[in-house]
């Protein structure tokens, strides 16, 4: 199974918003509704940002968004804060029992 | 408050053979479905192995069957991860995460353990 395709970087400065992309197929992203996003910082365990395309677990700020049209995923971080800078990966079912991660996206506060 | 603690990585040579486990804390184990991921050293995460909550149902990545068992314990609320035939594709920091059913996401994850496959 293929990794999803991420851009490798993505940028803003405080207070902006920035949306990172994670592209699949038809038989993982586009066919199910099981897409997450996850922050890791250096040195540090994954977090769970977003899971079912668009849902938040407890304690994920409203500012950390998710949305999917066909076989693109995206995230979306409003109002950018230093703490932000970090890697981004989404992830997907794939369907036969498989997961797929997509290669992650190190975001930058400028 | 939720803890995953790994262990039983480290330096193996290639073709050999490893037991990860996974201690599991603040919350009832056997009501979680579980996995491994790993990460190799400046790379992306790859989910390795999954396992259902009562330990009858497993799944593993195409680049793992074979040489890989997933186990679990929940009279021991730990997770295992059997490796065998090692190779310096395998060498990454195995991660253990939580997965609510049917979430097919992980919302929470322990520190890694490091499995380096090196002569």
């Amino acid at each position: 199974q293929s990794a999803l395709t991420q851009p490798p970087s993505a940028s803003g400065s405080p207070g902006q918003s920035v949306t990172i992309s994670c592209t699949g197929a038809s038989s993982d992203i586009g066919g199910y509704n099981y897409v997450s996003w996850y922050q890791q910082h250096p040195g540090k365990a994954p977090k769970l940002l977003i899971y079912e395309v668009t849902k938040r677990p407890s304690g994920v700020p409203d500012r950390f968004s998710g949305s999917k049209s066909g076989n693109t995923a995206s995230l979306t971080v409003s109002g950018l804060q230093a703490e932000d800078e970090a890697d981004y990966y989404c992830s997907s079912y794939a369907g036969s029992n498989n997961l797929v991660f997509g290669g992650g996206t190190k975001l930058t506060v400028l | 408050e939720v803890q995953l603690v790994e262990s039983g990585g480290g330096l193996v040579p290639p073709g050999g053979s490893l037991r990860l486990s996974c201690a599991a804390s603040g919350f009832t184990f056997s009501n979680y479905e579980m996995n491994w991921v790993r990460q190799a050293p400046g790379k992306g995460l790859e989910w390795v192995s999954y396992i259902s909550s009562g330990g009858s149902i497993v799944f593993y990545a195409d680049s793992v069957k074979g040489r890989v068992t997933i186990s679990r314990d929940n009279a021991k609320n730990s997770l295992y991860l059997q490796m065998n035939s090692l190779s310096a594709e395998d060498t990454a920091l195995y991660y253990c995460a939580r997965e609510p059913h049917d979430w097919n996401s992980f919302d929470f994850w322990g520190q890694g353990t490091l499995v380096t496959v090196s002569s």
